[in-house]
């Protein structure tokens, strides 16, 4: 059975660098699969931040791109660095398996199952 | 405001069915698989459908999915007091290359 679980500091300073882990038990995230995170605001929806392939490859949300690093580390995990965070990035951050398939620049069958706890992260001085 | 439209609530009588919707365009909905979620209070969001209309294993066949054109539907029949929940729909969207949600309909079971 898949499990996956969100780590990293509950508040973080504007300005600052958000690094979250997601440590992966019950599958090789080496053996395949797209691995992606995803955030929900508080009292608000759900947003897609991005993903990584086994291979290393990687699809990111536009308007966060230039911002955002996803990497595969060791030890079975992968994690997500978001640089300069303000207010607006304050959410609970959920990591997950992303099913379907990607074809050049498009993901056609994207779908995320399962996905962890999550963690909230706030930004705050 | 979200690329795909989804009603901010729906009700219905324990027993009964319901069903949500989820209106997007010709750039998600229409030419890419659609997926379901069911988020329950203070928990994480979990799959209900994939690819428009498959059920994972354990998900009960009370739940449904359906496409035509540039919406999607999820159904709900014998509706229980647990199936109260935050729902989202979720498709790749190709013009913005990347994943877009709707805004989520909360049920309420009457």
């Amino acid at each position: 059975q898949v499990q996956l679980q969100e780590s990293g500091p509950g508040l973080v300073k504007p300005s600052e660098t958000l690094s979250l882990t997601c440590i992966v038990s019950g599958y090789s995230i080496s053996s395949g699969y797209f691995w992606g995170w995803i955030r929900q605001p508080p009292g608000m929806g759900l947003e897609w931040i991005g993903g990584i392939y086994d291979g290393g490859g990687t699809y990111y949300n536009p308007s966060l791109k230039s911002r955002l690093t996803i990497s595969l580390d060791t030890s079975n995990q992968f994690s997500l660095q978001l640089r300069s965070v303000t207010a607006a990035d304050t959410a609970v951050y959920y990591c997950a398996r992303v099913g379907g398939y990607c074809s050049g620049i498009n993901c056609p069958d994207s779908y995320f199952d399962p996905w962890g706890q999550g963690t909230p992260v706030t930004v705050s001085s | 405001q979200s690329v795909l439209t989804q009603p901010p609530s729906v009700s219905a009588a324990p027993g009964q069915k319901v069903t949500v919707s989820c209106s997007g365009s010709t750039s998600n909905i229409a030419i890419n698989y659609v997926s379901w979620y069911q988020q329950l209070p203070g928990t994480a969001p979990k799959l209900l459908i994939y690819d428009n209309n498959q059920r994972p294993s354990g998900i009960p066949d009370r739940f449904s999915g359906s496409k035509s054109g540039t919406s999607a539907t999820l159904g709900i029949t014998g509706l229980q007091t647990g199936d109260e929940a935050d729902y989202y729909c979720g498709t790749w969207d190709s013009s913005l290359s990347h994943v877009v949600f709707g805004g989520g309909t909360k049920l309420t079971v009457l």
